[in-house]
């Protein structure tokens, strides 16, 4: 079981860039997709996520209006389409599986990303 | 947005001691709190969710408890391999956040 990033780089400020998330062993359409960053020397910030169809998708407001998460499961796989970068979207991309567990009390899900990718570093820089 | 504090900051433990670390969340999230370790230059590596659950594979030292706003992760016997830094994250709602980490050294 395993994904792998890949499509990251140098890019300017105000550039685009899209990155690519390769799933294997899995199936892939059954399972939730996330991104997540995390810049240089510091903490894990979630960027976004999208439902196994495709249909539902949320992103955090950092990203919002910029980034767009999309997935290809007949390819297996995510992609995250990222506009108008600034030099604070520097990160290394972690592309993770999120799978999901039920509380029959509740009939609540729980969500949790347990397969990561290496990441895709990107740089945004002039 | 829900703000996940993590204490302490960093910490030195002996091989064979007790760890725990303790992570509050801003507002109630139920048992919607998983755990992470991550080694420098690697992916973060999942080892509880929903609190208390066990990631397969992860060693049984390992373990989770709490529920609402205050949560724990204990290691009941530290390992060389232990070392890293640790996060805990929730699900409860989006954005979903995580806290600032836990460095955790061997001494």
């Amino acid at each position: 079981v395993q994904v792998v990033e890949s499509g990251g780089g140098l890019v300017q400020p105000g550039g685009s860039l899209r990155l690519s998330c390769s799933a294997s062993k899995f199936t892939f359409s059954d399972y939730y997709m996330s991104w997540v960053r995390q810049a240089p020397g510091k903490g894990l910030e979630w960027v976004s996520y999208i439902s196994s169809s495709g249909t539902t998708i949320y992103d955090a407001d950092s990203v919002k209006g910029r980034f767009t998460i999309s997935r290809d499961n007949a390819k297996n796989s995510l992609y995250l389409q990222m506009n108008s970068l600034r030099a604070d979207d520097t990160a290394v991309y972690y592309c993770a599986r999120v799978s999901r567990a039920i509380n029959l009390e509740t009939a609540h899900y729980y969500n949790y990303m347990d397969v990561w990718g290496i990441g895709t570093m990107v740089t945004v820089s002039s | 947005d829900i703000q996940m504090t993590q204490s302490p900051s960093s910490l030195s433990a002996s091989v064979g001691d007790k760890v725990t670390i303790t992570c509050r969340a801003s507002q109630s999230i139920s048992r919607f709190l998983n755990w992470f370790q991550q080694k420098p230059g690697k992916a973060p590596k999942l080892l509880i969710y929903a609190a208390s659950r066990f990631q397969s594979g992860v060693p049984s030292r390992f373990s989770g408890s709490g529920s609402g706003t205050d949560f724990s992760l204990t290691i009941s016997s530290l390992q060389p391999e232990d070392f890293g830094t640790y996060f805990c994250q929730q699900s409860y709602t989006t954005p979903w956040t995580f806290g600032q980490g836990t460095k955790v050294e061997i001494k």
